[in-house]
């Protein structure tokens, strides 16, 4: 039973215009959500983190957005760039078990020129 | 600074058989995590060592057993291997678990 979701398996977008990659997630005791970003043949790094006590947050081109009564997450990017084409990993941890971050199966995002 | 390194990356074994996987966290990172990625299922997190303790534990079964050193490197060991072990292994490294995990490259793991 998969607690973090991400619908689109796959997703392409034209360079210059946002790419919107969404995450739902099932366990309400989820309180601190992350993104990750996967280049192949790379571990994947940290993006970008938002805690439930915020519903949005913002760094450069990234924007990630928190609607925690729809249990939905999304990360925004504004302006797509190629760089960008990579593996995007939501995930999430509960403020109990902060050492278990349990990561959705990841969408893949292709910029296309 | 080096980051996680693991070792080997890439690995070609036989049913039946067993395999060890090793991981050298950032040096001052005491959590160290591991997770399984397989293309349908994304990454599935394994279990979390803390000061040579496994603190969190996935659904995965025995088979699948790590242990920590006193200086924070991390082994995982899977016994009786199936094919439905091959995937890539993942480790990911931070001071103190929670947040700020760094990952290796990780071990491709085929299984034949």
């Amino acid at each position: 039973d998969q607690q973090v979701k991400q619908n689109s398996p796959s997703l392409s977008v034209q360079e210059g215009r946002i790419s919107i990659l969404n995450c739902d997630y099932t366990n309400s005791m989820f309180d601190y959500f992350l993104w990750y970003k996967k280049y192949p043949a790379e571990g994947p790094t940290f993006l970008i983190s938002i805690s439930s006590i915020k519903d949005k947050n913002e760094d450069g081109r990234f924007t990630v957005f928190l609607n925690k009564s729809a249990k939905h997450l999304s990360l925004h990017i504004v302006p797509s760039q190629p760089g960008d084409s990579a593996v995007y990993f939501c995930a999430a941890s509960e403020e109990t078990s902060y050492d278990k971050v349990i990561f959705g199966p990841g969408t893949s995002l292709s910029v296309i020129p | 600074k080096a980051g996680v390194t693991q070792t080997p990356r890439y690995l070609i074994k036989t049913r039946g058989q067993q395999v060890t996987l090793s991981c050298s966290p950032i040096s001052g990172h005491r959590s160290v995590s591991w997770y399984q990625q397989t293309p349908g299922q994304g990454l599935q997190f394994l279990f979390e060592y803390f000061s040579e303790t496994q603190r969190n534990k996935g659904n995965f079964p025995g088979r699948f057993s790590g242990r920590q050193f006193s200086n924070s490197r991390s082994e995982m060991n899977v016994s009786t291997l199936e094919l439905g072990d091959s995937a890539l292994y993942l480790c990911a490294s931070s001071p103190l678990g929670g947040y700020g995990y760094t990952f290796g490259s990780g071990t491709r793991l085929t299984v034949v």
